[in-house]
């Protein structure tokens, strides 16, 4: 089975640090991948994602993730965190089987983000 | 469009009572699914459906969970006797099912539903 796997529970940081939260998955063939963010007492929203092509994406307020297909990772990066990005962070997983309509997402378990002003 | 609209968005109930949990998807969205958010087991999906038929709910915990979606706009995920350990935030999700090409869809989240049960 798929699975995905967050090796930061919880990271803490000071305005204007860099960030990178990590993300791996297993899974042997193609998959498209996501970020989602969660922000204190609100819903998930999308943050950026991947299917194909160029394997830096670039995301909404900042947030890029790169693709290393041989290192199954998808790894979560901003060059200067804020105060607002303090939000609990998760990466996501559909494996690209060819069916058409819609597959489940696996999660990763999450990673809670503080950011200190 | 509003989003995704979830009802109650707290619940407070004792074990042993039933409690009903409402989703109303973004219009147009031929996918629905329910997910459960704990801090020991993270987010985890319960059940999927298209077009309003259940195509996957291997992540129900056990028959105390069902789950029905009588039509396009509307589903809810009910729970008969509660216990403690439902104790989670529950969210719905919908999307518009891909058709062809690499593309996909993103999941829309809802505000949740926060249950508590005593």
């Amino acid at each position: 089975a798929q699975s995905v796997s967050q090796h930061n529970h919880h990271v803490i940081l000071s305005e204007a640090a860099s960030l990178e939260l990590g993300c791996n998955y297993s899974y042997g063939g193609t998959v498209n991948l996501f970020w989602y963010v969660q922000y204190p007492g609100q819903h998930l929203q999308l943050l950026l994602k991947y299917f194909s092509g160029d394997p830096l994406v670039k995301g909404i307020k900042g947030f890029e993730a790169e693709f290393i297909k041989s290192k199954f990772s998808f790894n979560l990066r901003k060059p200067s965190v804020q105060w607002s990005d303090t939000a609990e962070y998760f990466c996501a997983v559909i494996p690209r089987s060819g069916i058409q309509g819609a597959q489940k997402l696996v999660f990763g378990q999450g990673t809670r983000l503080t950011i200190n002003p | 469009d509003a989003g995704v609209i979830q009802s109650p968005r707290h619940e407070v109930t004792e074990m042993g009572q039933e409690v009903t949990l409402r989703c109303k998807p973004i219009s147009g969205h031929d996918y629905l699914f329910w997910y459960r958010q704990t801090m020991m087991r993270g987010l985890e999906l319960l059940i999927y459906f298209n077009n309003n038929v259940p195509i996957d709910d291997s992540g129900m915990p056990e028959d105390r969970f069902s789950a029905k979606m009588p039509n396009a706009s509307f589903s809810t995920l009910k729970i008969q006797p509660s216990e403690p350990r439902d104790s989670a935030v529950y969210f719905c999700a919908s999307t518009k099912g891909w058709y062809g090409g690499s593309s996909y869809n993103e999941q829309f989240f809802g505000p949740g539903t926060r249950l508590t049960v005593l």
